[in-house]
């Protein structure tokens, strides 16, 4: 069975400390992995990884993906308190015909940031 | 640029009546997704649906559960004749094309009396 595994399942830390936030995967047929953002509302985008090694990085944050040992970092460097929030990983199963499909999604990590 | 729009944002209803939800997907984007969120659960997949065609509908209950997609207008999760079962929060998620990252919406809190 397809799954999406994320550890630890919550975090406290405070301001100013780094985090790292862990996603591992069995997927058949994988395309790609996505992290998200949840606050209250919508799951807001961050990354989409396809490639083994290639960090992408965007401010204080940042993610890797590693295909062959099937899992993905995230990290936050300086946490801040408005980085609190639930964390999700999700990754991208084709569906029949090949094309774009659904998203398999962890149960998310939630981090809060302590002032 | 209006992000993905989901209505209601908050929907109450007795057991045995029908629930819509519809979402409007951001401009330009025409590949819809809906996922399920229980309490304590991560996101399921339910229907992923394209103008006018279900293209994949793997994670819809066989039975009470429709979704479509018209040519003009939102997309529609229908839910009849609810049960308690049913109350959770429902997302949609839209993007542009092939290989592009799903933005979500704010979702719909379904709770079933």
């Amino acid at each position: 069975e397809d799954k999406v595994v994320q550890s630890p399942l919550s975090l406290v830390v405070h301001e100013g400390d780094t985090v790292t936030l862990n996603c591992s995967y069995e997927v058949t047929n994988f395309r790609s992995l996505l992290w998200y953002k949840q606050e209250k509302k919508a799951p807001t985008f961050l990354f989409m990884l396809t490639s083994s090694g290639i960090e992408k990085k965007s401010g204080r944050l940042s993610s890797i993906l590693d295909k062959k040992e099937l899992f993905s970092i995230l990290n936050i460097t300086a946490t801040q308190t408005g980085d609190s929030a639930i964390y999700l990983c999700a990754v991208e199963h084709p569906n029949y015909g090949g094309s774009q499909g659904n998203l398999i999604f962890g149960k998310g990590t939630k981090l809060s940031v302590k002032p | 640029n209006a992000g993905v729009m989901q209505n209601p944002r908050h929907l109450v209803r007795r057991r045995g009546q029908e629930a819509r939800l519809r979402c409007s997907p951001m401009k330009g984007h025409s590949h819809v997704y809906w996922y399920r969120q229980l309490p304590e659960e991560g996101l399921k997949f339910m229907v992923y649906l394209q103008k006018e065609n279900i293209i994949d509908e793997s994670g819809m209950p066989k039975e009470r559960f429709s979704a479509e997609f018209p040519k003009e207008g939102p997309s529609i999760l229908r839910i009849q004749q609810v049960v308690r079962g049913d109350s959770a929060a429902y997302f949609c998620a839209s993007s542009p094309s092939i290989g592009q990252p799903q933005h979500f919406g704010d979702g719909t809190r379904l709770s079933i009396l």
